[in-house]
């Protein structure tokens, strides 16, 4: 089936150090893959996304390659702010078939925690 | 604001008890989807609609239902309710049913069960 597999956390890191999030996925055929950031007390919101092979999503500073070679979607943002701290997720999404109908499945890793410290 | 609205934003209820969460899809979205956060299993897709329509299931226990009425908002209800059934409950939404378009998520409601 479809998952998606993220580092571990929680990351802490100082005002402008250098993040990295990494994020693997498996999958048939091509999914699109996505960032999700989640800020404490709100729902998630979409970073970015890439629908295709060596697609570069980007946003905020934030940037992710789609690696088909590796399944992989990192994410990374050279100089990191107190106010990038909050959940991230990895996702990926994917046309599904069952029961004679279709329909698109949204599926997410199990979140990071980053803390940035000034 | 996302344009997702999501009552009430906080409830507290029995073990045992019935609630209904409620969601408004952003104007325009046509697909509307559950999700539940706990910290034990991270976030769980329940339940999908399509302009009214069940599109699929997820991790959706049977003591939990929901639908998608004319107007497009959703509706999910919990009966029976355990103290394992406290999470943050999202609702997200989408113009169509692709979802290589990305969600739109509300804020949530968070249930806590005493």
């Amino acid at each position: 089936g479809n998952s998606v597999t993220q580092m571990e956390g929680p990351v802490t890191l100082s005002e402008e150090a250098f993040l990295t999030i990494n994020c693997t996925y498996t999958a048939t055929g091509y999914p699109s893959l996505f960032w999700y950031v989640q800020y404490p007390g709100e729902g998630l919101q979409l970073l970015l996304k890439a629908t295709k092979a060596d697609d570069k999503g980007s946003n905020k500073g934030f940037e992710a390659t789609y690696r088909k070679e590796t399944t992989s979607f990192h994410l990374e943002k050279g100089s990191v702010q107190v106010s990038d701290s909050a959940v991230y997720f990895c996702a990926l999404s994917r046309w599904l078939y069952a029961g004679g109908t279709s329909y698109g499945k949204l599926t997410f890793g199990q979140g990071t925690i980053l803390t940035v410290h000034p | 604001d996302s344009g997702v609205t999501q009552t009430p934003k906080h409830l507290i209820t029995a073990t045992g008890q019935r609630v209904t969460l409620r969601c408004s899809p952003r104007s325009g979205d046509l697909s509307v989807y559950w999700y539940q956060q706990s910290l034990d299993q991270g976030l769980q897709f329940l339940i999908q609609y399509y302009n009214g329509e069940e599109r699929a299931k997820g991790n959706i226990l049977e003591r939990f239902s929901a639908q998608q009425f004319p107007d497009l908002h959703s509706e999910l209800n919990l009966s029976s309710l355990e103290l394992g059934d406290s999470a943050l409950y999202f609702c997200a939404s989408s113009v169509g049913r692709d979802p290589s378009y990305g969600y739109t998520f509300g804020s949530g409601t968070r249930l806590t069960v005493v």
